[in-house]
């Protein structure tokens, strides 16, 4: 166990319906990285947070997507509209800056979109 | 942009054996971060092995060790004494702007060992 947390696990949805995921960091990690992951293929950046403040989301994500950090804790993904596109597992990174950079990734969520 | 690659989908390797995966980024920046990552099946990704840009020796964690040739934009991992437990899929990942960027990852190298 990495100390990250990622809730739901499993989502299943039907087309069209909006999911939000949690993710829970390691507390005192101030960066927050989210991916998508498809089935054997690397994680895909879609957005990060450095305490609250999102510093960069990715050019390729739809305006579907929205993440949040309030307070700079924990972090939600919403998907709006979800697509068949959409299925993937959601994985969460919580970052370690000071001395030796490390992400620790939480379990993920996988997203089904039926 | 930075990116990274990976051109080898999958890699086989016998069990007490040595397999070397590769891995080529591309970036314009000079102070970086290079890791190697595993991820086991339906596991969480685990830090294999970490390399800062501007140290020249080659990091080393017991069987992992790393080619890091920084003018060639270049990161291989050799596995050494390989078992049973290293099959996973494997990612370089590159960290930009002295820790402060982006962290991104390659496509993976899927490794099979065989006993």
């Amino acid at each position: 166990d990495t100390g990250v947390s990622q809730n739901p696990r499993h989502k299943i949805t039907k087309r069209g319906q909006n999911v939000t995921f949690r993710c829970d960091p390691i507390s005192e990690h101030n960066r927050l990285y989210w991916y998508r992951q498809t089935l054997g293929q690397g994680p895909e950046f879609l957005t990060y947070f450095q305490n609250e403040a999102q510093l960069e989301k990715s050019r390729l994500l739809s305006d579907r997507f929205s993440a949040e950090r309030p307070k700079g804790s924990f972090s939600t993904l919403e998907i709006q509209r979800t697509e068949q596109g959409d299925s993937a597992m959601y994985l969460c990174a919580s970052f370690r800056t000071g001395g030796l950079p490390e992400a620790f990734f939480g379990q993920g969520t996988r997203l089904t979109v039926v | 942009a930075q990116t990274v690659t990976q051109s080898q989908p999958e890699m086989s390797v016998q069990e007490a054996e040595t397999v070397t995966l590769s891995c080529t980024y591309d970036t314009s920046e000079s102070d970086y971060y290079l890791f190697w990552y595993k991820q086991p099946p339906s596991r969480q990704m685990i830090l294999v092995i970490r390399q800062e840009a501007y140290k020249q020796q080659n990091a080393t964690e017991n069987r992992f060790s790393v080619n890091f040739q920084k003018a060639a934009k270049s990161f291989s991992l050799k596995i050494s004494d390989s078992q049973l437990g290293d099959a996973a899929m494997y990612f370089c990942a590159f960290l930009g702007g002295g820790s402060q960027g982006n962290l991104i990852f390659g496509k993976g190298t899927k490794l099979s060992v065989k006993p």
